[in-house]
């Protein structure tokens, strides 16, 4: 069964930093992963999307990359702002397209001015 | 529109009465999802419609959950003699055949 982890559940930090966050998932036969971004009592925005054959997807400040073996993906934030602050949601879709979304806990990033 | 809309945004409803929630995928999508996002939990899937297939239902907690697309577009959560444990919010999402999801503002559910 699949599983997603994702590590750290909460984050602090400055303005202008960059930072990491990670996620991992336990069956690497899967279809493609996806990035969101959820804002407090709102639904999910869709940040990256990184096909299984695809080591990585970049938009604006946002990065994420993926390596399949070692069921290990990272959203890599350049440049933080205030307006980053949001939890952040790594999801797997098996390795078949259209098939549900497996999600992780995600992570809670706060970014103070 | 352009998004996949959902209604209503919020629903309070006693505990045992019935409650129907709607999705509006995005025009030409034609698998649609169900999720549901409980307080401390992350999202659970709840149902998949991919075109005329016959629908993934595994994910339903239960007999009183059920869900239907009309005419491969709207859909219809509804969730029989709700129980307290039902409060969260449920989501939907579309995706094309390419595979991204794209959410809805989702309608969180208070059953007192």
């Amino acid at each position: 069964k699949q599983e997603v982890t994702q590590i750290p559940a909460a984050l602090s930090v400055p303005e202008g930093e960059n930072l990491v966050l990670n996620c991992s998932f336990t069956d690497s036969a899967i279809y493609n992963l996806q990035w969101f971004r959820q804002d407090p009592g709102k639904g999910l925005t869709s940040l990256l999307l990184i096909q299984s054959s695809q080591r990585e997807q970049t938009s604006g400040r946002l990065n994420a990359s993926l390596d399949k073996s070692s069921g290990r993906s990272t959203l890599y934030i350049a440049a933080s702002q205030p307006g980053d602050s949001a939890t952040y949601l790594c999801a797997v879709e098996s390795n078949q397209a259209g098939t549900a979304l497996i999600f992780g806990k995600g992570t809670t990033l706060s970014v103070s001015s | 529109g352009a998004g996949v809309s959902q209604s209503p945004s919020n629903k309070v409803t006693e505990k045992g009465k019935d409650v129907e929630l709607r999705c509006d995928p995005i025009s030409g999508h034609t698998a649609l999802y169900w999720y549901r996002q409980s307080l401390g939990q992350g999202l659970e899937f709840l149902i998949y419609f991919q075109g005329n297939s016959a629908p993934d239902k595994s994910g339903l907690p239960s007999d009183r959950f059920s869900a239907e697309r009309t005419g491969g577009s709207v859909s219809t959560l509804t969730i029989q003699r709700t129980q307290q444990e039902d409060s969260a919010v449920y989501l939907c999402a579309s995706s094309s055949l390419l595979g991204e999801q794209f959410f809805g503002p989702g309608t969180r559910l208070t059953v007192l």
